[in-house]
Parts: structure tokens; C-alpha cells; sequence
């Protein structure tokens, strides 16, 4: 079946390290996003990409990073972890191609501890 | 500015009974809306969306624009319905989430 995988699934780090988080998907979606969960916060865009040479920042990108490698791939990268960043990360895509407001497919997510 | 609002952070109610999720929105063109649901511990995922108009696992929404809500409703409360429940709404390309509702179904 068609997937979104993120890798890793669960990251314990310290304070200051820098972290990847990778995203990859065999659905042949061209748009893909990054979202942090927090409890009572919801889901917050960090990033999103419209394609590979299309990225742009969504509500909370202070202190991230991403990059599209490919179209079927999207890392997130923590440049300096730091505590406050602890959550649960997920990677989602959604196809334009039948039309702008289409279902997002989500990842398992990566579940991130900076200590 | 365009937001969701979900004002219930959690809703308990008994296996039989009725449930309503409360969903408002704020954003001044045709909406385009969604409901998603989170299993313990499984990813995100599509419940339904108000184009389609469809009933999936016995949750209806309607989308009311006179009152800005996007409602989902069960008659009858099961106690697999026990999720993480957020309303999004894609008012172009980008998705903004509520901060959703935990139900609890109660045997």
C-alpha cells in the first residue's frame, strides 16, 4: 500500500544537539507538510512544500529547518534542540493535482524527547 | 483571521448515547472542512470531509454556515469511538487544525 514513513519513531536527545527527522512517501503526492503536537495546542504547521523546489514556513518555523530532497522526501531538521521542543512531529502530503483542498495523509509521527 | 475553534479538550459520554462534537470556524469564503481522527497510539486520519456528505462509522457532519460550525455527530456512542477527534479546515492550500477534542466513551 501507498505510505507515508517517518523515521525515526521515537528520539531521546540532549539540549543543543542537532536532529533529523526524515519523511518519506510512496503515495506520489507533491505537497507535504511538517506539524508538531502538543497537548491542548493541536496540530501546528512548522513547514510545508509544494513541491521540490517550493518551500515555505508555516506558523512556528523559528528554530527549524527543512529540506525536499526529492518528491518523495522531506526531512525536518532541529538545527540546536532545545527542551521546548519536545513533541510528537508529523509528516502529512496531500495530492493538488484533483484540486487545492484535498485530504492530508498522515505518518505514524516521530515522537522527539530533548532532555 | 482564519481559525478553528473545538471548545471541548475532552467529552465523556456513556456506550449508547449521543455524541456532538463542537466545531466553529472563522474565515470568510466557501470552507472547505474536514474531520480527523486519532486512535491511541495510530497516525492521523481522514474521517470525513463536507463535500462528500457522507456518513463514516455513524459520524455525520453539516456544514452550517449561517452559524460557522462544522458539527460531528453519532447517534449512538460505541465504545471504539474512545479517540483524538480534529476539525481542519483548507481554506486554500494550507490546513488549519482545532485543537481538538478527546472523546470518552464509557461502558
Amino acid at each position: 500500500d501507498a505510505d507515508v514513513t517517518q523515521t525515526p519513531r521515537n528520539r531521546i536527545t540532549k539540549t543543543g544537539k542537532r536532529i533529523m527527522l526524515e519523511c518519506s512517501q510512496t503515495k506520489g503526492h507533491d505537497r507535504m507538510y511538517w506539524y508538531r503536537q502538543d497537548p491542548g495546542l493541536g496540530l501546528r504547521l512548522i513547514y510545508y512544500s509544494f513541491d521540490v523546489k517550493d518551500i515555505n514556513k508555516g506558523e512556528i518555523s523559528d528554530g527549524y529547518s527543512v529540506s525536499r530532497q526529492a518528491q518523495a522526501k522531506f526531512s525536518l531538521s532541529l538545527e540546536s534542540a532545545i527542551p521546548n521542543q519536545t513533541a510528537l512531529y508529523f509528516c502529512a502530503t496531500s495530492d493538488s493535482r484533483t484540486g487545492n483542498a484535498q485530504p492530508q495523509h498522515f505518518g505514524d509521527g516521530t515522537r522527539l524527547s530533548i532532555l | 483571521a482564519q481559525r478553528v475553534t473545538q471548545p471541548e479538550k475532552l467529552l465523556s459520554v456513556f456506550k449508547g448515547a449521543p455524541v456532538e462534537l463542537k466545531c466553529n470556524y472563522s474565515y470568510s469564503g466557501s470552507p472547505e472542512l474536514f474531520w480527523y481522527v486519532q486512535y491511541s497510539r495510530q497516525r492521523l486520519q481522514l474521517l470525513l470531509r463536507h463535500i462528500s456528505r457522507e456518513s463514516i462509522k455513524g459520524f455525520t457532519a453539516d456544514l452550517n454556515k449561517g452559524e460557522t460550525s462544522f458539527h460531528l455527530k453519532k447517534p449512538f456512542a460505541q465504545e471504539e469511538d474512545s479517540a483524538m477527534y480534529y476539525c481542519a479546515l483548507t481554506p486554500t492550500y494550507k490546513y488549519i487544525f482545532g485543537t481538538g477534542t478527546r472523546l470518552k466513551v464509557l461502558a
